[in-house]
């Protein structure tokens, strides 16, 4: 079985300023993890994704996301927020293998940017 | 844009009608993903198809169907609707042939039951 737990469903940020969205994962096998961007009455966009090659993974728009297995964490970060960045986004977790893309998402962080 | 497709964009049933909602999947996938995103929560798996075949189903009941056509489109069928049914209904088309493709996902159908 796996989950996500996604800590603050909102975060606030300046325009500028460091964008940390966080998310834990529990899962009984090698996880495949995922973050998603959701902007108003859209479907999902991929901005990164964990596939076990390496663990800082880079992603669209200026994302990345870590894998600390130790911490079972997949914080997704951006150094300089723009205010196109203001979105929902979601962090999911797959197994491998044939279950790879049977995606359980966390909650979803809403990110707020201000001017 | 991803190049998957679905329709209705928008649809508002009764309590206890029947609905389809449709999906046409990327160019070169054989694989659709159906989720469920009630409002303020994360998507949740619904079911999977792959190359007309059901791949696997999350905790939800036999009410809620699927087909998968030979050019790989979908439908995902819900009997009985009831007042929880509303949500946004979300399809991912993606290729199994690849182990760790791309997960493309529609722009969903916003099903509400009065």
């Amino acid at each position: 079985a796996q989950s996500v737990t996604q800590l603050g469903s909102h975060v606030s940020v300046s325009e500028g300023a460091l964008v940390l969205l966080r998310c834990n994962y529990s899962s009984s096998v090698p996880p495949y993890l995922f973050w998603y961007v959701q902007y108003p009455n859209q479907g999902l966009q991929l901005l990164l994704k964990y596939t076990s090659a390496a663990t800082l993974v880079k992603g669209i728009n200026g994302f990345e996301a870590e894998f600390k297995k130790s911490e079972t964490s997949f914080h997704l970060t951006k150094p300089s927020a723009h205010m196109s960045d203001a979105a929902e986004y979601f962090c999911a977790v797959s197994a491998g293998g044939t279950s790879y893309g049977k995606l359980t998402f966390g909650q979803g962080t809403i990110l707020t940017v201000h001017p | 844009e991803t190049g998957v497709t679905q329709s209705p964009t928008h649809l508002i049933k009764t309590r206890g009608q029947q609905v389809t909602l449709r999906c046409s999947s990327q160019s070169g996938h054989n694989t659709v993903s159906w989720y469920q995103q009630a409002l303020g929560q994360g998507p949740q798996f619904i079911f999977q198809y792959y190359r007309e075949e059901e791949n696997g189903r999350g905790n939800f009941p036999p009410r809620f169907s699927g087909l998968q056509f030979p050019n790989y489109s979908s439908e995902l069928n819900v009997n009985a609707l009831e007042l929880d049914d509303s949500a946004l209904y979300l399809c991912a088309s993606s290729s199994l042939a690849g182990l760790t493709d791309t997960q493309y996902f529609g722009p969903g159908t916003r099903l509400t039951v009065l």
